[in-house]
Parts: structure tokens; C-alpha cells; sequence
């Protein structure tokens, strides 16, 4: 299995400021994807990055995969509170993907 | 019309006790997993299978065991249920392994007591 470090783990944040959650892995990955997972659900894609250096755009949430594959990062403009939840990145290496720990983010009103 | 479900939702079953979930996708996916959430949120793939044969299959005691009646659907099976066996367990399908977004069930709390 092959580890993916996510920080930080929590976020508690007001609504309007900007984050950024980090993805980190010693391991080089074909592909990196982002979910969300809200209280009693299960995850749900966000964006999945291929290529090295890509940078994604969805809404106020802004992806990049990092040069070699081994990282990425997650930054929201503008938080609301709606952004509440759990981010998980996973990496896919042969049949699976492994997920990171997540970050758990609190935005308040 | 629900992607992918499960069931029940909520399982509460002493030691030693053996229980069942049942999972079917709708997506006409090729590719079913299941995963185990624990306390601390970290999802650790348990198994996948890829038009019904086993392709993942991690380390977890062998008192699990998945069976794939047909590519719709991904039951797991436990047998003698221990305290540390208490987790969610989320079953998910994808249309192939891997790199293909993965869609998942609502998920299934399981309580040992």
C-alpha cells in the first residue's frame, strides 16, 4: 500500500477566507483524484488530474498535481459553508486506489 | 434511482455473531470494491472485483469474505464478529479498476458489541 499524507487533518475556517489541503506521497501515481465526503455519505468525485503539473479549475476549488506525480493540492477561494467536510485525495497504482487520511474542514458562517 | 446501495444502513450485532451486507450498482460498472472506514476516517480498500473474479483482495482476516453473484452486485460476508470489526463499510463500483471515478454507496455502520 502506498501512503498519501494529507494536512492539515483539521480546518476550522470562517466563511470568506481561502485554505489550501496538501497531498503528499513518496510514491509516484498514475492519476490523483479529490473526493468529498459529507457526514453519514459516502465520498464523491470532486476532479481527477492525469498529467504532471495539471491544474484543474471547479468553481471557487482549484486542483494541481504536481510536477512528478507525487503530490497535489487542493485550494478553495472564498470558503462557504457549504465546503464543509471531508476531503480525501487517493491515489491510483495498479487495481487500487489509496486514499489519504483526510482533511476534515469546518467552514462557519 | 439510487447508483449504488447498500444494505441495512445500520447493523448492530454482538461478538461473535456472523453478519452480511449486500451491495448493487446500477451503473452497469464492471468493477466492485469494498472498503472499510474506521474511527479515525482513514477508507482502506478491502477488496475489488472486475466482472465477478477477485483482483483485490488485501489483508484483512480471512473471517471476510466477498462474493460477486453477478457484476451488479458485491456482497461481504462476516463471520465471528469482533469489537474491532465496528467501522463503516462502503462498497463502491467504477466502470474499471483503478484510475475510473469510483462511485459509492451510503454506506453501512456496523456496531460490535
Amino acid at each position: 500500500t502506498q501512503l498519501l499524507e494529507q494536512s492539515p487533518q483539521f480546518l476550522s475556517i470562517q466563511e470568506g477566507e481561502n485554505l489550501t489541503v496538501y497531498c503528499n506521497s513518496s510514491s509516484v501515481f498514475s492519476s490523483l483524484q479529490w473526493y468529498r465526503q459529507e457526514p453519514g455519505e459516502g465520498p464523491v468525485l470532486l476532479v481527477t488530474v492525469v498529467t504532471g503539473g495539471e491544474v484543474k479549475k471547479l468553481k471557487r476549488l482549484t486542483f494541481q498535481f504536481g510536477d512528478a506525480r507525487k503530490d497535489s493540492s487542493l485550494h478553495i477561494t472564498a470558503a462557504q459553508p457549504g465546503d464543509t467536510g471531508l476531503y480525501l485525495c487517493a491515489g491510483a497504482s495498479g487495481y487500487a486506489l489509496n486514499f489519504g487520511k483526510g482533511t476534515s474542514l469546518l467552514v462557519t458562517p | 434511482d439510487t447508483a449504488v446501495s447498500q444494505t441495512p444502513k445500520y447493523l448492530v450485532t454482538q461478538m461473535g455473531n456472523d453478519k452480511s451486507i449486500k451491495c448493487e450498482q446500477n451503473l452497469g460498472h464492471d468493477t466492485m470494491y469494498w472498503y472499510k472506514q474506521d474511527s479515525k476516517k482513514f477508507l482502506k480498500i478491502m477488496f475489488s472485483y472486475n466482472n465477478k473474479e477477485l483482483i483485490i483482495n488485501e489483508t484483512v482476516p480471512n473471517r471476510f469474505s466477498p462474493k460477486s453473484p453477478d457484476k451488479a452486485h458485491l456482497n461481504l460476508h462476516i463471520n465471528s464478529l469482533e469489537l474491532g470489526d465496528s467501522a463503516v463499510y462502503f462498497c463502491a463500483s467504477s466502470q474499471a479498476p483503478a484510475s475510473y471515478e469510483q462511485y459509492f454507496g451510503p454506506g453501512t455502520r456496523l456496531t460490535v458489541t
